[in-house]
């Protein structure tokens, strides 16, 4: 079965931290790994991934992806209380549909 | 432009009845994609289509049906209504390459409540 997997959780940092989100992934036909934010209703898109190694990168945040080892990780840099948020990794598969698969989320706080 | 755009944004129904959900994707985008989040935990994939075909399907019952029109917009219809309906419904739109991966991007979602 397909799985995605985040951790932690749950985090809750104050405001100037540095966090890194971690999302690892056991699935058949990949095709990419995808990264969201999610604040109230509709994920936020943030990065694509489909190659292993290359940084992505958007401001304070930014991304890569290990193909080898199955996982990815999202950092986010000199945080502010607007980046406190659901964060969610997805991995879309070839199978005929464009299926994304989602880890549970993880959930960031961000105090002042 | 206008990105994702789902209606009702959000909806009470009672237990049995039915429900359809629309979804008008980004201009130019031929696929639609809906998906199922409870609350805490991940979206979980019900429908895709693409060119008004169904490309694919995720694990949940006949009582859910979908359909895509030739301007591309969607409807997600449920029947026979159970409490555990009740959840966030996203539509996702892309645009399908063929190539290494496709963007997709979601609408604000529509909040259905089953009593």
């Amino acid at each position: 079965e397909d799985k995605v997997v985040q951790s932690p959780l749950s985090l809750v940092v104050h405001e100037g931290d540095t966090v890194t989100l971690n999302c690892s992934y056991e699935v058949t036909n990949f095709r990419s790994l995808l990264w969201y934010k999610q604040e109230k209703k509709a994920p936020t898109f943030l990065f694509m991934l489909t190659s292993s190694g290359i940084e992505k990168k958007s401001g304070r945040l930014s991304s890569i992806l290990d193909k080898k080892e199955l996982f990815s990780i999202l950092n986010i840099t000199a945080t502010q209380t607007g980046d406190s948020a659901v964060y969610l990794c997805a991995v879309q598969l070839i199978q005929g549909a464009q299926k994304l698969v989602f880890g549970q989320g993880t959930r960031l706080t961000i105090n002042p | 432009d206008a990105g994702v755009t789902q209606s009702p944004t959000h909806l009470i129904k009672t237990r049995g009845q039915h429900v359809t959900l629309r979804c008008s994707p980004i201009s130019g985008h031929k696929s639609v994609s809906w998906y199922q989040q409870v609350l805490g935990q991940g979206p979980q994939f019900i429908f895709q289509y693409y060119e008004k075909e169904e490309r694919g399907r995720g694990n949940f019952p006949d009582r859910f049906s979908a359909r895509q029109f030739p301007n591309y917009s969607s409807e997600l219809n449920v029947n026979a209504l159970l409490l555990g309906d009740s959840a966030l419904y996203l539509c996702a739109s892309s645009w399908e390459t063929g190539t290494g991966g496709t963007e997709a991007f979601f609408g604000q979602g529509t909040r259905l409540t089953v009593v």
